[in-house]
């Protein structure tokens, strides 16, 4: 079954404390992306990887980080949360350059205090 | 650049009734795709329909269809028979096909409550 596994689900911590959302995928996909989703702004593209080592910024990087050193995993760090990285978060995967649509990890609401 | 609007911050509908949701876009590109996604509670992202902007014809997936304007930029989503599952967010988005990234654009949302 093609997945997109997300890890936590949730989270709440506190700034400053460095974390990392990790996201997995099985259907060996080249493009993999992060985007938050807030109130009144819908999703929003974080970074994005065009495959193992491409990664470069999307619409809104500040305080974020990626690595992508083998094809399935894309993880987020947060080096310094901040509570404006309260966002819902969500990774998504698909073929590189493709018309097939992006699947989706379940999201991980993560609140900053 | 490229933008995606919906205008309609909520909606209702009665059980079994038809509803319209709409959605306008912005794109220079000649090649694109168009989507809308349904979130419902469980927050998952559920892709609904798609549509590929060199094809004339309509999308339509069961109760769910669109009504693609491309002269207009019009990208409506069109539900028959509403259900109450069919209660949740649902995202107009696009994406430019042979682009340099695969970035979907995505709208504000559009909140539908089914009401029994």
């Amino acid at each position: 079954e093609a997945q997109v596994t997300q890890n936590p689900r949730y989270l709440i911590t506190v700034t400053g404390k460095k974390l990392t959302v990790t996201c997995s995928q099985n259907m060996n996909h080249e493009y993999m992306s992060w985007y938050r989703q807030d109130p009144g702004l819908g999703l929003r593209q974080i970074y994005y990887s065009m495959n193992v080592e491409v990664t470069d910024k999307g619409d809104v990087p500040e305080g974020y980080k990626v690595s992508r050193k083998e094809k399935r995993n894309f993880p987020l760090i947060l080096e310094s949360p901040s509570p404006n990285q309260t966002s819902l978060y969500f990774c998504a995967t698909s073929p590189l350059l493709s018309n097939q649509p992006q699947h989706f990890g379940d999201g991980t609401r993560l609140s900053i205090l | 650049a490229q933008t995606v609007t919906q205008s309609q911050p909520e909606m209702s509908v009665q059980e079994a009734e038809t509803v319209t949701l709409s959605c306008t876009y912005d794109t220079s590109e000649n090649n694109y795709y168009l989507f809308w996604y349904k979130q419902p509670p469980s927050r998952q992202m559920i892709l609904v329909i798609r549509q590929e902007a060199y094809k004339q014809q309509n999308a339509t997936e069961n109760r769910f269809s669109v009504n693609f304007q491309k002269a207009a930029k019009s990208f409506s989503l069109k539900i028959s028979d509403s259900q109450l599952g069919d209660t949740a967010m649902y995202f107009c988005a696009s994406l430019n096909y042979g682009g340099a990234t695969n970035k979907l654009i995505f709208g504000t949302g559009t909140l539908l409550a089914v009401q029994p």
